[in-house]
């Protein structure tokens, strides 16, 4: 089955412990991204990346970091979480050639203490 | 202004009426427009995409777009209590080289029996 996945799907932590957050895909596609999701505020891209070793800003990159080793895995990392990164995150991914058919993952909900 | 403009709702009705949806939008250069449906607690799916202006039909689902208005709509018809989520629009264009959706902050869609 083509699915994106994410994990954990739920996780409390307190401010400034590491945490990262991984997104696997296996439809050999390309092109990766990073999202939150506030209340008011909708989807907002975090960071992309176009291919392995391909990485950009998006909308909202302070205090993320993001590394793309293997087509498959874009992981999401918070070096030093803070409250205000307490969010709804999504991965997703698609292939370069249809770049309108993004496929999302089931989220990973993130409480910063 | 916001690039792309999208009412939050709820937006309430009975089985069986026939819903609008509808996002704005001020960048001209968005070709690609696309609605994606996303149920309480998962990722958004993407349910229809058109590429420039005209109409597409998919089942009970009609995705508009009018460039020259900067509008676009979907419609659901018969709509059923399966359809309550939250549908958001979103978009692309060549000056982001297609790679950046920009998304509208969703209308949550309220379908009662």
């Amino acid at each position: 089955e083509a699915q994106v996945t994410q994990n954990p799907r739920y996780l409390i932590t307190v401010t400034g412990k590491k945490l990262t957050v991984t997104c696997s895909q296996n439809m050999n596609h390309e092109y990766m991204s990073w999202y939150r999701q506030d209340p008011g505020l909708g989807l907002r891209q975090i960071y992309y990346s176009m291919n392995v070793e391909v990485t950009d800003k998006g909308d909202v990159p302070e205090g993320y970091k993001v590394s793309r080793k293997e087509k498959r895995n874009f992981p999401l990392i918070l070096e030093s979480p803070s409250p205000n990164q307490t969010s709804l995150y999504f991965c997703a991914s698609r292939s370069q050639t249809v770049a309108h058919e993004q496929y999302f993952g089931p989220g990973t909900r993130l409480t910063v203490t | 202004q916001k690039e792309v403009e999208q009412d939050p709702g709820p937006l309430s009705v009975p089985e069986g009426a026939i819903v609008s949806l509808n996002c704005t939008y001020s960048n001209s250069a968005f070709q690609y427009f696309m609605w994606y449906r996303q149920y309480s607690r998962k990722g958004p799916e993407l349910l229809m995409y058109t590429y420039s202006s005209g109409n597409k039909e998919d089942g009970r689902f009609t995705a508009q777009v009018d460039k020259s208005s900067k509008y676009i709509s979907l419609f659901i018809r018969d709509s059923q209590p399966s359809d309550s989520a939250t549908y958001l629009c979103a978009m692309s264009g060549r000056n982001s080289g297609y790679s950046t959706l920009t998304f509208g902050k969703g209308t949550m869609l309220l379908v009662s029996p």
